[in-house]
């Protein structure tokens, strides 16, 4: 079993509508845990950051993490053709210096 | 400022060939990483470095080396490319205090 799994998609959604990405981990010692959007031909670039149990919003982006499940969601409200990426779960078991273990992440397209 | 900057942007060798990617970041930041991304493999993580100093190897560190030249600069050499190191590689940076790590905008390689 992978540490981290991820439907790879594509997930394809009509604009306006409400997204729900997720990532399972089997490591019950991973504390942080992000989400990093990743255009086409881009690196990757940090969208939420999100530490133990609960739910952190930003704009339309929510994050919530449910720990006693192993199991993470970004939430998408009112999504945008320009919202149209691959989206990478992240999550690291220190504080600190310390290294991500990676989704393979979920290409989301958003069409007009 | 520019981030974590990465030369160069794309590189075609030929098997047996050497070549060494440049990363550089103006974030005083102490850790940086290198990673390769494949499709359907994710990010791999290859070398990290906690501090100046200091190197580690990642998940996929065969055929690679790696220098941490100073606290700004971290170069990936490959000795003798092979076509299986066929990808993109990313280089990022993160301070040492937080999960975040900021990314680089890649190195597309091609390995005949």
């Amino acid at each position: 079993q992978k540490e981290v799994e991820q439907d790879p998609g594509p997930l394809s959604v009509p604009e306006g509508a409400i997204v729900s990405l997720n990532c399972t981990y089997s490591n019950s010692a991973f504390q942080y845990f992000m989400w990093y959007r990743q255009y086409s031909r881009k690196g990757p670039e940090l969208l939420m950051y999100t530490y133990s149990s609960g739910n952190k919003e930003d704009g339309r982006f929510t994050a919530q993490v449910d720990k006693s499940s192993k199991y993470i969601s970004l939430f998408i409200r009112d999504s945008q053709p320009s919202d149209s990426a691959t989206y990478l779960c992240a999550m690291s078991r220190d504080s600190g210096y310390s290294t991500l273990t990676f989704g393979k992440g979920t290409m989301l397209l958003v069409s007009p | 400022n520019a981030g974590v900057t990465q030369t160069p942007k794309f590189q075609v060798l030929k098997t047996g060939q050497s070549m060494t990617l440049q990363c550089a970041q103006d974030m005083n930041h102490n850790s940086m990483y290198w990673y390769r991304q494949d499709p359907g493999m994710g990010l791999r993580l290859i070398y990290y470095s906690a501090s100046e100093g200091t190197t580690d190897k990642g998940e996929v560190p065969n055929g690679y080396n790696v220098s941490r030249l100073n606290k700004r600069e971290f170069s990936l050499r490959l000795e003798s490319a092979a076509p299986s190191q066929t990808s993109v590689y990313f280089c990022a940076s993160s301070d040492g205090q937080t999960e975040t790590q900021y990314f680089g905008p890649g190195t597309r390689l091609l390995v005949l």
